[in-house]
């Protein structure tokens, strides 16, 4: 079985931390992903990985940045936390060269910016 | 760029019911996929369906596809209480694009 695991299920924070969530798949996937969640608005597509060393931004960067340096970990930045970064971010891995491949996710972090 | 629409966006039923929810979306896709979150859980995939597919099973779970109407169904058959959930449709588009995820169906069902 696929396992992804993040680093905290629940953080709390103060305003202007630098906040680090981490993210390590077990099956050598190429692809990783980091979501965040908040009711009414779904998943919302923060940055994602298809090779080591490489990122994309997604829907919504702005105020994150993310770090690969190994194939199997996924990292997270928030510079310099807010309150509306107060959210669930999921992290999910996916096999192969496509980002349209099934997705495995994390337990998910439910991180408080106070 | 949300693409796939869950519709209802929730349900409620008794056990033993039928569930459909439907998911709308609105550009050509290479595939369709339903997931299920329990609450304050991550997502877990529950099935794929191609574009040049109409319908796929899985045990009590039954997709539809129609890509004229750009329209697909999931279907959850005699649903237990454990059922109870939220249901994304994520939409895989051509080329490289990741997966698009709808906002989610939230299924209750009641014992």
């Amino acid at each position: 079985d696929v396992k992804v695991t993040q680093s905290s299920r629940y953080l709390v924070k103060r305003t202007g931390e630098k906040v680090f969530l981490e993210c390590v798949q077990d099956m050598d996937h190429e692809n990783m992903f980091w979501y965040r969640q908040d009711p009414g608005l779904g998943l919302r597509l923060i940055y994602f990985s298809y090779d080591v060393k490489m990122k994309e931004k997604g829907d919504i960067p702005e105020g994150y940045s993310v770090s690969r340096e190994k194939k199997e970990r996924f990292s997270l930045i928030l510079e310099s936390a807010s309150t509306n970064q107060t959210s669930m971010y999921l992290c999910a891995s996916s096999a192969g060269g496509r980002g349209t491949d099934t997705q495995y996710f994390g337990p998910g972090t439910r991180l408080t910016v106070l | 760029s949300q693409q796939g629409e869950e519709d209802p966006q929730a349900l409620s039923i008794q056990e033993g019911e039928n569930a459909t929810m439907n998911c709308s979306y609105k550009t050509s896709i290479n595939n369709l996929q339903w997931y299920r979150q329990n609450s304050g859980r991550g997502l877990v995939h529950l099935i794929l369906i191609r574009s040049n597919e109409r319908e796929k099973h899985s045990g009590r779970l039954r997709v539809t596809l129609d890509t004229s109407k750009k329209s697909s169904s999931l279907l959850i058959t005699a649903s237990r209480a454990a059922d109870t959930a939220s249901y994304f449709c994520a939409t895989g588009l051509s080329g490289n694009t990741p997966l698009v995820f709808g906002k989610g169906t939230r299924l209750s069902v009641i014992a």
